[in-house]
């Protein structure tokens, strides 16, 4: 069965330091990636996704997700984090083959200003 | 505008009974989705549908139900057998199920409270 991994519960920054979350997944075969934040009070929206091609890929608001098969992983980074950042921030995996998309348990981001 | 509607956002229910939650979405999306999240555990799948009249268990789908007759709706109810049913639960829709390029779309959310 599919899993994911996020190894941090909770983060906690200051403004403009680099941030650097990790997700590791447990699948062989092809699969799709997500990244989805979640600020206060709002909706669950895409950060950013893989699904073929350059294993760097770039989303909104400066974040940006490595795909490295070899490890299984697809850690989420952002060079200099804002007040704004704080959210919750999941992973999520699921097979080309499959359906739904299985969520890691988040990553809750904390920014001071 | 596009996207996903959940109503209502707060629920309250007695013990013992039965609750509906309603999901509609207008993206023309095949597949959707519902999801239970809890502080720490992330979002587990209740159900999911392909296509409407069919419809999946997910990975905690006992005490749950939900039907697909229309394709823009996918409502749940929370049944008196599920044991611990206050949480929060996300709606989803994605253009097809599975395969490439199948990014969910999540609605607001509804916040359910047994009492």
């Amino acid at each position: 069965a599919q899993s994911v991994s996020q190894h941090n519960h909770h983060v906690i920054l200051s403004e403009a330091a680099s941030l650097e979350l990790g997700c590791n997944y447990s699948y062989g075969g092809t699969v799709n990636l997500f990244w989805y934040v979640q600020y206060p009070g709002q909706h669950l929206q895409l950060l950013l996704k893989y699904f073929s091609g350059d294993p760097l890929v770039k989303g909104i608001k400066g974040f940006e997700a490595e795909f490295i098969k070899s490890k299984f992983s697809f850690n989420l980074r952002k060079p200099s984090v804002q007040w704004s950042d704080t959210a919750e921030y999941f992973c999520a995996v699921n097979a080309w083959a499959g359906t739904a998309l299985i969520f890691g348990k988040g990553t809750t981001l904390s920014v001071s200003s | 505008d596009g996207g996903i509607t959940q109503s209502p956002k707060y629920l309250f229910r007695k013990e013992g009974q039965n609750v509906t939650l309603s999901c509609e979405q207008n993206l023309n999306h095949d597949a959707m989705y519902w999801y239970r999240q809890d502080p720490g555990q992330g979002l587990r799948l209740i159900y999911y549908s392909q296509i409407v009249n069919d419809f999946q268990k997910g990975d905690i789908a006992e005490g749950y139900s939900v039907s697909r007759e229309k394709k823009e709706s996918f409502p749940l109810t929370v049944t008196s057998a599920q044991k611990n049913p206050t949480a929060f639960y996300l709606c989803a829709s994605s253009l097809l199920a599975g395969g490439h390029d199948n990014e969910q779309f999540f609605g607001p959310g509804t916040r359910l409270t047994v009492l």
